[in-house]
């Protein structure tokens, strides 16, 4: 059981590039979520989905675009990186809306670097 | 609004004496809780949650964490640390009108051998 899987673990981009984050979950789960962790900002939710087809903006949405084309996948798109996007992204997903209390399961992350 | 909080950034224990991580909530009618562990540059580790029943919960690890309603609290345990337990904790609760976790702020363990 694979669980959350995230791609690629570490990505170095130019200001202004655009690149995908990956990530995949094999639990057949209906939410899906990114988050970024920053110091002394915490975790901040940047997009979720409810299920495939369902996508909606979190706290930080700004530069992000996501898809649910699938229920396994969830990739978060950085349109134009910027160095404000400088962070770890970290996948996440639960069998159903985190209110419900299911457990929500996180990726191993994605360490960003823009310059 | 659902929120958790996290009074103390730094604990430092010596391996084998007990462990308290603590954690306050502020939730309108029965909450759920939850405890995750964080260790360099890894990602977030489910321990442990309280959905309805026994205060006393037990988790990954160890741990255990004991809910009281009386006190708005949910402090995590562990009767011996270990050096391998030095990591970054987090309390959390999910908030049902924007679909995610609400984290507090961490509190990073270090224990000394």
């Amino acid at each position: 059981n694979a669980g959350v899987t995230q791609t690629p673990k570490f990505q170095v981009l130019k200001t202004g590039q655009s690149m995908t984050l990956q990530c995949a979950q094999d639990m057949n789960h209906e939410y899906m979520s990114w988050y970024r962790q920053d110091p002394g900002m915490g975790l901040r939710l940047i997009h979720y989905s409810v299920g495939a087809g369902i996508t909606d903006q979190g706290e930080v949405p700004n530069g992000y675009n996501v898809s649910r084309s699938t229920t396994e996948d969830f990739p978060l798109r950085l349109l134009s990186a910027a160095p404000s996007q400088t962070s770890v992204y970290f996948c996440a997903s639960s069998l159903r809306v985190p209110s419900s209390g299911n457990t929500i399961y996180f990726g191993e992350g994605s360490w960003l670097t823009v310059v | 609004a659902q929120s958790v909080a996290q009074p103390e950034d730094q604990v430092n224990v010596a391996e084998g004496n007990p462990l308290t991580v603590k954690c306050t909530y502020s939730v309108s009618g029965n909450p759920y809780l939850f405890w995750y562990v964080q260790y360099p540059n890894r990602g977030l580790q489910f321990l442990l949650k309280y959905i309805t029943g026994d205060n006393l919960v037990k988790g990954s690890y160890g741990f255990e964490a004991e809910f009281n309603k009386s006190q708005t609290s949910f402090h995590l345990k562990k009767p011996s640390a270990l050096v391998s337990d030095s990591a970054l904790y987090f309390c959390a609760v999910p908030r049902s009108n924007d679909y995610k976790l609400s984290f507090g702020a961490g509190t990073t363990v270090t224990v000394r051998a």
